[in-house]
């Protein structure tokens, strides 16, 4: 079946360096969304990519969806506190009457102050 | 506030008995997801309804059920509990289940003991 997976698993930063994280589904996905998860929350929709080379800038967040569709990178420009928190990408098949978003296994960021 | 309500937020039942965890879904929202996420992990996919029926299916165990109702509230049925079904279940809706972001509820925290 589907599986995401995203890398790295943890990522410990100082305030002000740049993070990515790097999600990669085992097949073709019709859409992919990002999400973030504060410690005790729930995931928090972020942004939704569909297109083959989309990119994607809210703010200091950039995302991208990669040419073949099975890839997606979110990237944090100088990192900040308020940015601790596991972030999710969620991705949706291809196949016909595919419905479900498969999330990828998270990335944990914590920010050092 | 995401706008879906789940209840209740904390629960703790011994092996063996069964539970209810119940999920009002966002006004207008049709499509509603069941999570489940284990302490420190991803997000399970579980199982989605549409507008009542049955639209996808996850790895979700024989002992669990679960119906969306003519209101669209949905109900996830926990029997034959397990000390390893303990976990945070999240509800999430979504405006259509396609292309839609998914609108998370705070979670049920189910303690089995």
């Amino acid at each position: 079946g589907q599986q995401v997976m995203q890398i790295p698993q943890y990522q410990h930063v100082q305030e002000g360096e740049d993070f990515t994280t790097y999600c990669n589904s085992s097949t073709t996905l019709s859409n992919i969304q990002w999400y973030k998860q504060r410690p005790g929350g729930h995931p928090v929709f972020l942004i939704q990519l569909v297109k083959s080379g989309e990119v994607k800038k809210q703010k200091r967040l950039t995302f991208q969806f990669g040419e073949a569709k099975k890839n997606s990178s979110l990237h944090i420009t100088a990192t900040q506190t308020t940015d601790v928190g596991t972030y999710f990408c969620a991705g949706r098949g291809t196949t016909s009457g595919t419905y479900k978003y498969i999330f990828g296994t998270g990335t944990r960021l914590k920010v050092l102050a | 506030d995401s706008g879906v309500t789940q209840t209740p937020k904390h629960l703790i039942t011994a092996t063996g008995q069964r539970v209810t965890l119940r999920c009002s879904p966002r006004s207008g929202d049709l499509s509603v997801y069941w999570y489940q996420q284990s302490l420190d992990q991803g997000l399970q996919f579980l199982i989605q309804y549409y507008n009542g029926e049955e639209r996808a299916k996850g790895n979700i165990l024989e002992r669990f059920s679960a119906q969306q109702f003519p209101d669209l509230h949905s109900e996830l049925n926990l029997s034959s509990l397990e000390l390893g079904d303990s976990a945070l279940y999240f509800c999430a809706s979504s405006l259509q289940g396609t292309n839609s972001p998914l609108h998370f509820g705070n979670g049920t925290r189910l303690t089995v003991t």
